[in-house]
């Protein structure tokens, strides 16, 4: 099993659509996650971190529930530049990271 | 803030000879930086971690005599393909940390070995 898994898609879906990607980890030792989204032939750039209490960045929410191992994004009103890979990346104490196969969103007009 | 700059983003070498890439954070002090590597349609590979004058800590199945390492200081690591084979064509990428507020990464440099 893998320590960080995400739902690989692909994601199609249409503009103004609101899309949830779930991702779960194995270390319970795990301290600190994040989601980045990684364009094509680019490298990856920190979307948002993500805390216990959830937390919200204009269209992108984030949550987080340890008990469960558990992370979510929610991208409301989807985009056409919101099209991209998103890796959910899970960081243990020593600071070693840990990124997911990354979850590949379409977003079409 | 949090800018890390990498070099050269792409190159084109002959089997059989060495590659440095470097990584530089612009505008923070790095401690700890990343390398990795991503073939394509795949994830991101940890091929190391390196800290400030100390040596790399590499993970399993990456041969450090081959991927040659250096933190020379807080702004500046380097990573040396030695001896490269077509096989290490990849998509190199370093990161640098930031007071746990996330790794920020570097463009990545494109090594194709013909």
């Amino acid at each position: 099993r893998k320590e960080v898994e995400q739902d690989p898609g692909p994601f199609n879906v249409p503009e103004g659509a609101t899309v949830a990607f779930n991702c779960t980890y194995s270390n319970s030792a795990s301290q600190s996650f994040f989601w980045y989204r990684q364009d094509c032939r680019k490298e990856p750039k920190l979307l948002m971190s993500v805390y216990s209490s959830g937390n919200e960045d204009g269209r992108f929410t984030a949550q987080l529930n340890r008990a469960s191992q558990y992370i979510s994004l929610l991208i409301r009103d989807s985009k056409l530049s919101d099209s991209a890979t998103y890796l959910c990346v899970v960081n243990t104490n020593a600071g070693k990271s840990t990124f997911g196969d990354g979850t590949t969103l379409t977003v079409k007009p | 803030g949090a800018v890390v700059s990498q070099h050269p983003s792409w190159v084109i070498c002959k089997s059989g000879t060495s590659v440095k890439i470097e990584c530089r954070s612009l505008d923070f002090q790095a401690t700890t930086m990343f390398w990795y590597r991503q073939f394509p349609k795949q994830s991101l590979m940890l091929m190391a971690t390196s800290n400030e004058g100390s040596k790399a800590t590499y993970e399993q199945g990456v041969e450090k005599d081959k991927f040659l390492i250096n933190h020379a200081s807080l702004t500046l690591s380097t990573l040396t393909v030695t001896s490269a084979h077509p096989e290490d064509s990849s998509f190199y990428i370093c990161s640098a940390s930031n007071s746990g507020r996330g790794q920020f990464f570097g463009p990545g440099t494109r090594l194709t070995v013909l």
